[in-house]
């Protein structure tokens, strides 16, 4: 029930093109969803969060879908650029009952935007 | 303002012997959270403190690995008589509250020999 799981594992873009990145969760508990950006040897950077009251969420070329009623939310990437190439993790947590910060991860998906 | 500081940025143990990483929080941020992440996969909690005080350490391994957050200094995560399957890297968060967005650190890498 604490699993949240992302696919794909790997995605290749090509520049100009959009990125899609999904990840799917069983806790209803769960009502805190960021996504993070990690490049190699680097902690992971916060990119955009949700929360289950709203369906979208726009911050410059990145936006976040969310389907309470599926138990999906995913990751779009406009305009994808070769420095967007790295790995995104999706998360979740139950922030009204725990904290913020006790985040369950997804797997990752390691994004490589060719020029 | 400097971020969430972590140090040693990579460590080298023996089997057998005694890791300490630390982490300096985000100024004015007093809960911390310690994560691990094994190689080709994403984070795992391990454990969530405020000053002086453990709030949830549900993601830790129940022997070996202990974790301290003090009235003065760093936080530190210990691991004793490590093993090969310790090699990771270690992240510390931190956060103004448990209400807060939380901040990620550099790393810690720690490879066992």
């Amino acid at each position: 029930q604490q699993q949240v799981k992302q696919s794909p594992q790997s995605l290749i873009v090509q520049k100009g093109g959009i990125s899609i990145i999904n990840c799917a969760y069983e806790n209803t508990a769960f009502d805190y969803f960021p996504w993070y950006q990690q490049f190699p040897g680097k902690g992971p950077a916060l990119l955009i969060a949700i929360r289950p009251d709203v369906s979208e969420k726009k911050e410059g070329r990145f936006t976040i879908s969310f389907n309470k009623s599926a138990k999906q939310f995913s990751l779009h990437i406009m305009d994808s650029q070769p420095g967007d190439s790295a790995t995104y993790f999706c998360a979740a947590s139950n922030a009204g009952g725990t904290s913020y910060g006790k985040l369950t991860f997804g797997q990752g998906t390691i994004l490589t935007v060719h020029p | 303002n400097a971020g969430v500081m972590q140090n040693p940025r990579h460590l080298v143990r023996r089997r057998g012997q005694e890791a300490r990483l630390r982490c300096s929080p985000m100024k004015g941020h007093s809960h911390v959270y310690w994560y691990r992440q094994l190689p080709e996969e994403g984070l795992k909690f391990m454990v969530y403190l405020q000053k002086e005080n453990i709030i949830d350490e549900s993601g830790m391994p129940k022997e070996r690995f202990s974790a301290e957050f003090p009235k003065e200094g760093p936080s530190i995560l210990r691991i004793q008589q490590v093993v090969r399957g310790d090699s990771a890297a270690y992240f510390c968060a931190s956060s103004e509250s448990r209400g807060n967005t939380i901040y990620f650190g550099e790393g810690s890498w720690l490879t066992v020999v």
